[in-house]
Parts: C-alpha cells; sequence; structure tokens
C-alpha cells in the first residue's frame, strides 16, 4: 500500500543524547516536510524539502537537522542541542503539481525525554 | 508571513445537530489554499475538506462544507448531522498557492465534543 511511514512510534531518549526519527514514502512525492506538535497545540514546521539534496528550515530548526538524500526518505535528527524535545513529530508529504495538491501525513511518532 | 488563527479552543454539539468552527487567516498572498484537517486521538491528520482561493464556490465534502469569505479572510467549517466520530481536534491550514514545497501553516487548533 502507498503512503508515509515513520518510525519508531515511540522513542525513548536520554539528555544529551542525539535521536534519528525516520520517515520513508512511496507515493513519488517530491516534496517532504516535518512538523512538531506539542500538547494541545497546532503543528509547527521544523524542516521541509523540496528536491533530493535540498531542504529549508522551518520556524523551529534549532537543535534539529535533515537529511534528503532519497527521494523517499527524510530521517530528522533531534540533536542534543534542542532544550526541549519532547513532543510528537509528523512527518508529511506532497506531490509536485501546480494544481495545490494536498499534503499527507504519516501516523506520527512520539519522543520522550527520561 | 501569514497566520492562521482559531478563537474558539474548544466547542461542543449535540449529536445530529450542526455545528460551526471559525477560521481567519492573513495573507498578501491572491493564490493560496484553505484546508480543514481533523486529528482524533490517535493523532492521525485527516484532510477534511480543500478550498481553493480562486474559486467562489465554497466546497463541499458530505456533511461538511465551508464558508469561505476571501474579503473577510474567513474560512470557517460547517459540520451537519454531527456524530460521534466526529469528535476529534480539528486544525484549520493555509497554504501558498505555488508548486511543490509550498508550506504549510496551521492554527491552533478548536477540540470539537460531540454529546450523545
Amino acid at each position: 500500500d502507498g503512503g508515509i511511514t515513520q518510525s519508531p512510534k515511540y522513542l525513548f531518549r536520554k539528555e544529551g543524547q542525539n535521536v534519528t526519527l525516520s520517515c520513508e514514502q512511496n507515493l513519488n512525492h517530491d516534496a517532504m516536510y516535518w512538523y512538531r506538535q506539542d500538547p494541545g497545540q497546532g503543528l509547527r514546521l521544523i524542516y521541509y524539502s523540496q528536491i533530493v539534496n535540498d531542504f529549508q528550515k522551518g520556524d523551529i530548526a534549532e537543535g534539529y537537522s535533515v537529511s534528503r538524500e532519497k527521494k523517499e526518505s527524510f530521517p530528522l535528527t533531534v540533536t542534543s542541542a534542542q532544550k526541549n524535545p519532547t513532543a510528537f513529530y509528523l512527518c508529511a508529504s506532497m506531490p509536485y503539481s501546480p494544481s495545490g495538491n494536498t499534503i499527507y501525513f504519516g501516523e506520527g511518532s512520539w519522543l520522550t525525554v527520561v | 508571513a501569514q497566520t492562521v488563527t482559531q478563537s474558539q479552543p474548544e466547542m461542543s454539539v449535540q449529536e445530529a445537530e450542526t455545528v460551526t468552527l471559525s477560521c481567519t487567516y492573513d495573507t498578501s498572498e491572491s493564490d493560496y489554499y484553505l484546508f480543514w484537517y481533523k486529528q482524533p486521538p490517535s493523532r492521525q491528520m485527516i484532510l477534511v475538506i480543500r478550498q481553493e482561493a480562486y474559486k467562489q464556490q465554497n466546497a463541499t465534502e458530505n456533511r461538511f462544507s465551508v464558508n469561505f469569505q476571501k474579503a473577510a479572510k474567513s474560512f470557517s467549517l460547517k459540520i451537519s448531522d454531527s456524530q460521534l466520530g466526529d469528535a476529534a481536534m480539528y486544525f484549520c491550514a493555509y497554504r501558498r498557492g505555488e508548486t511543490s514545497g509550498s508550506r504549510l501553516t496551521f492554527g491552533e487548533g478548536t477540540q470539537l465534543t460531540v454529546n450523545p
């Protein structure tokens, strides 16, 4: 089935550790996104990528890093520089089209710092 | 920068009744898209309805419809014949009308409760 797969679903991190959240899509979409959601709040954009080997910072990029070596993959690394990383993380993708196609989301990953 | 505002943190409705969720946005663009997403307790983001700014006709999807007022920059969602399964967090979102890579900006959300 086509879709966006995020893993792991739940992740626990010790303070000072880097962790990487995986996002894979088999929809052949060009653009991919990472959003962060804190309890009771909306989604905030961390990073996005329009094409392979290119990405841009969103509104809250500090303490995060990404790569886009393959069209189908857009992993997010939460570094030790991110002071409050406990949150729900959503990956999304969108096809290239002038007709304003919709952004589709994965099922998300919960990150907890212990 | 574009902003999206949802002024109702919480709303409730009786089953089978109608409820309207409010959303306003701020943009200087003329070409853009507006969306309503539903997020149930599973946290999956589900597209409810989409509106293209260049279309004057309000979008409709079964029991869901929008009231798009472009001049007022208002985009409300009406849910008719509310069902228990409609209970969720609802997010209004904005996207510029460019091709690939355009980011989606979200409001803070409205938590909808459906009472039996």
